[in-house]
């Protein structure tokens, strides 16, 4: 079954950096639209970014705009989120989704990012 | 700017009860790119509808889903005990390109 591993979440403080990484396997990556989600800690899902399969389109939230970089790795079977000048209500825990027909169809268990000093 | 509002906030029932969740758009969508989540508490949500009223690969035939333009309902014809989550909506294809609902919890009355 489709298997999405999100790593690289942990403590930073406020305006530091932090680069989320997604491992995906056991389907063709290169062929799918991939996203990045967030939920603030008791909160409700946010979306944050879309890549296109080639990484030719890109889309950011406006709260994560000039701040976020998504990318993609198509050989590496790999997603990525670099996280800049990063906030306090930026912390959350972040999942990588797979995206069909505009539903995300698979998700990864996340991976949780606190900003905080 | 398409904003989903979804209601009730907590659906206090009983397992073996009938639950009708609501998700209302701001303006009319294409039923083509509405979908429904469940989340449980410290798992990742899991797809259940697609396309206003398409069950998802596994998805069992007491969750159905139905509506058109701005309203969207899901509905649970027969609670089972796992079926007690929090539930979303979401739009796909407009400014932001993925909107999410605020969510309803569905628990144990």
């Amino acid at each position: 079954e489709v298997q999405l591993v999100e790593s690289g979440g942990g403590l930073v403080q406020p305006g530091g950096s932090l680069r989320l990484s997604c491992a995906a396997s056991k389907f063709t990556f290169s062929s799918y639209e991939m996203n990045w989600v967030r939920q603030a800690p008791g909160k409700g899902l946010e979306w944050v970014s879309d890549i296109s399969s080639s990484g030719s389109s890109i889309y950011y939230a406006d709260s994560v705009k000039g701040r976020f970089t998504i990318s993609r790795d198509n050989a590496k079977n790999s997603l990525y989120l670099q996280m800049n000048s990063l906030r306090a209500e930026d912390t959350a825990v972040y999942y990588c989704a797979r995206v069909v027909q505009g539903n995300f169809d698979y998700w990864g268990q996340g991976t949780l990012v606190t900003v905080s000093s | 700017e398409i904003v989903l509002t979804q209601s009730p906030g907590t659906l206090s029932l009983s397992p073996g009860e009938r639950a009708t969740l609501s998700c209302r758009a701001s303006q009319s969508v294409s039923s083509t790119y509405l979908a429904w989540y469940q989340q449980k508490p410290g798992q990742a949500p899991r797809l259940l509808i697609s396309g206003a009223s398409s069950r998802a690969t596994g998805i069992p035939d007491r969750f159905s889903g139905g509506g058109s333009g701005t309203n969207f309902t899901l509905a649970i014809s027969r609670l089972e005990p796992e079926d007690f989550a929090v539930y979303y909506c979401q739009h796909y294809g407009s400014s932001p390109l993925f909107t999410f609902g605020p969510g309803t919890k569905v628990d144990i009355k």
